[in-house]
């Protein structure tokens, strides 16, 4: 299984700065095949990045992602209010096919 | 395209959860996607339970396989999930989504489910 650790565990930061989130995988992720959601209390996960850096029809241009093999990277550049939440990272590959990392709060400071 | 799961909200151990998840109209007979069941629990976080495409192949994740029979029916525009010999920690809530392949990109709004006595 392709274990995602995402780190940090908990991000505390004011509106109008800059968020830079991390996941790693266990093993190389082929073709970039690395999905970034984020999830609101009592709603379902939203698409924000597929293939590592394509961000999703009506997603902001705030979002970016980046990285390869086993290191990638989601970045907000300009923390809105509507961007607290909590932020997953998702690869497709091996047995099971897809995988969820645990998961980085983004809490206002 | 949207989503929207249905099924009990509580079941009791070692009996068998079932949900329905209807997509709109038209959608799900799309050959380009695949249909999935994914699970978020406190303990486990978000869980890929499997994903069937319109032809009716399922991919299950192995740590379930045992116990999940998915299944679909293009007619009605829905596809289902089986659950059998459920536990405490079969607890989560259940959301069906569309997938193109390697990601998901629309999801259902989640059914909460219990198992308890």
């Amino acid at each position: 299984e392709n274990v995602l650790t995402q780190s940090p565990g908990t991000l505390s930061l004011s509106p109008g700065e800059r968020a830079t989130l991390s996941c790693r995988a266990s093993q190389r992720i082929a073709s970039n095949f690395l999905a970034w959601y984020q999830q609101k209390p009592g709603q379902a996960p939203r698409l924000l990045i597929s293939g590592a850096s394509t961000r999703a029809v009506g997603v902001s241009d705030r979002f970016s992602g980046s990285g390869s093999g086993t290191d990638f990277t989601l970045t907000i550049s300009r923390l809105e209010p509507e961007d607290f939440a909590v932020y997953y990272c998702q690869q497709y590959g091996g047995s099971p096919f897809y995988t969820f990392g645990q998961g980085t709060k983004l809490e206002i400071k | 395209l949207q989503l929207q799961e249905s099924g009990p909200g509580l079941v009791k151990p070692s009996e068998t959860l079932s949900l329905t998840c209807i997509v709109s109209v038209g959608s799900i007979s799309n050959t380009d996607y695949y249909w999935a069941w994914i699970r978020q629990s406190p303990g486990k976080g978000l869980e890929w339970i499997g994903s069937i495409y319109h032809s009716g192949k399922t991919f299950y994740n192995p740590s379930l396989q045992r116990r999940v029979v998915m299944s679909i029916d293009t007619s009605k525009g829905q596809f289902s999930l089986r659950v059998t010999s459920v536990t405490a920690a079969d607890t989560a809530v259940y959301f069906c989504a569309s997938s193109l392949g390697d990601h998901f990109d629309y999801w259902g709004q989640g059914a909460r489910v219990a198992v308890s006595s």
